[in-house]
């Protein structure tokens, strides 16, 4: 069946580093992937989204790429904040309404 | 803006209780959905529904039920409560498929 697998946390990481949060996933088509962020304290919200093979979603400085042939969508931001603190989760969804989501990234990152 | 409302930040129940958690949203959404959020786990679905008084199970749905009837609200029931229902439970919606999902703030329930 379909899932996500990401890469394991927490990551620590100082201001303006560079971030990236593997993901890659199984998918019995043609998926749409996603990634949420959760803030403290506050449900899950889309940071983006990306509906097919090579489209690159992107929000808030934060991107990822489709990769169909390493069936991947690593996240990836080039200068992080502080304000970036958060757990984020890759997922899929491809057959109706369902989801699946990854176990989640936490993202720490220090002044 | 979309919003998901749960009624309760925190729940604080006994073993045996029977539990409701209750879920508003106020965009006309056709689907529901509840998860629970555990560490290294992530979020599992328990139970969705795309339309009133219809309802799917999701991957882990042993030892809860789920009422829908009307279209805003999602109700999850936990007939009789356990130590390992204790958890994060979140509400989302979606309209049609494949859709983003609008989350409310969760619920977290420590059974006692």
């Amino acid at each position: 069946g379909d899932s996500v697998t990401q890469m394991e946390g927490p990551v620590t990481l100082s201001e303006e580093a560079f971030l990236t949060i593997n993901c890659t996933y199984t998918a019995t088509g043609y998926p749409s992937l996603f990634w949420y962020v959760q803030y403290p304290g506050e449900g899950l919200q889309l940071l983006l989204k990306a509906t097919k093979a090579d489209d690159k979603g992107s929000n808030k400085g934060f991107e990822a790429t489709y990769r169909k042939e390493t069936t991947s969508f690593h996240l990836e931001k080039g200068s992080v904040q502080v304000s970036d603190s958060a757990v984020y989760f890759c997922a899929l969804s491809e057959l109706g309404n369902q989801f699946y989501f990854g176990t989640g990234t936490s993202l720490t990152v220090i002044p | 803006d979309v919003k998901v409302t749960q009624s309760s930040r925190y729940l604080v129940k006994r073993t045996g209780e029977k539990v409701f958690l209750e879920c508003v949203q106020d965009m006309d959404h056709e689907n529901m959905f509840w998860y629970r959020q555990d560490p290294g786990l992530g979020l599992r679905l328990i139970y969705f529904s795309y339309d009133v008084k219809m309802k799917e199970k999701g991957d882990i749905p042993e030892g809860y039920s789920v009422s829908r009837e009307k279209k805003e609200r999602f109700s999850l029931i936990l007939e009789s409560a356990s130590t390992n229902q204790t958890s994060m439970y979140l509400c989302a919606s979606s309209q049609g498929q494949g859709r983003k999902l609008f989350f409310g703030s969760g619920t977290q329930l420590s059974v006692l």
